[in-house]
């Protein structure tokens, strides 16, 4: 059974910063690439950085490009987000998710709260 | 970026009518290599993460029920559940992933008339 668990949320302060995990396990975590989401309190899902399974390539939102970092570790089946510079809009729940045959997310975790506040 | 748009943001249908939902992306979302159209559903309930529906705009996955069915092309699609159950009571998104950069619809609210 596939599993994802997110961890390292918490509350920051607007300039903080925070690294995001997600251990994965029942699938050949070396061979997906990986994606965060998040979910701003009552609002909708917002597409935030995937890395892939094959090259290594990272690709972020415009709203976290050059202030966000998305990593993964293939021994430790871990996929992690260092978020530095951290604003108010970037409070959020953020999902971690598995891609498919596609990049479609096929599994996702429960997800960990973030939020940014003085 | 590709711009998803659904329509309407909410929506009430009676228990066992159909509901419809629609997405139209900012350009096409269709590879002409392989005739696919980069394109998911996914269905949020209250509390719980995303579950996907539909993949490649018309493929169910595994154990959703056939009551749930995607359609169309391009830039216009539709999520149709054709009798209405209590348990679809959710938030409806749809995402591209044509480009490099996937993106979410805004959402729709799903709720029993």
């Amino acid at each position: 059974e596939v599993q994802l668990v997110e961890s390292g949320g918490g509350l920051v302060q607007p300039g903080g910063s925070l690294r995001l995990s997600c251990t994965a396990s029942g699938f050949t975590f070396s061979s997906y690439t990986m994606t965060w989401v998040r979910q701003a309190p009552g609002k909708g899902l917002e597409w935030v950085s995937y890395i892939r399974s094959s090259d290594g390539g990272m690709f972020y939102a415009d709203s976290v490009r050059g202030r966000f970092t998305i990593s993964r570790d293939n021994v430790k089946n871990s996929l992690y987000l260092q978020m530095n510079s951290l604003r108010d809009d970037d409070t959020a729940v953020y999902y971690c998710a598995k891609e498919g045959g596609g990049a479609y997310l096929t599994h996702w975790g429960q997800g960990t709260l973030v939020t940014v506040s003085s | 970026d590709i711009v998803m748009t659904q329509s309407p943001d909410s929506l009430a249908v009676s228990l066992g009518e159909r509901a419809t939902i629609n997405c139209r992306s900012s350009q096409s979302v269709l590879y002409s290599s392989n005739n696919k159209n980069y394109l998911a559903w996914y269905q949020q309930k209250p509390g719980q993460p995303p579950k996907l529906l539909i993949y490649w705009a018309s493929t169910r996955d595994s154990g959703v029920p056939d009551r749930f069915s995607g359609s169309g092309s391009g830039t216009d699609f539709t999520l149709t559940i054709s009798s209405l159950q209590a348990e679809d009571v959710a938030v409806y998104y749809c995402q591209q992933y044509y480009s490099t950069l996937h993106t979410f619809g805004q959402g729709t609210k799903l709720e029993i008339k």
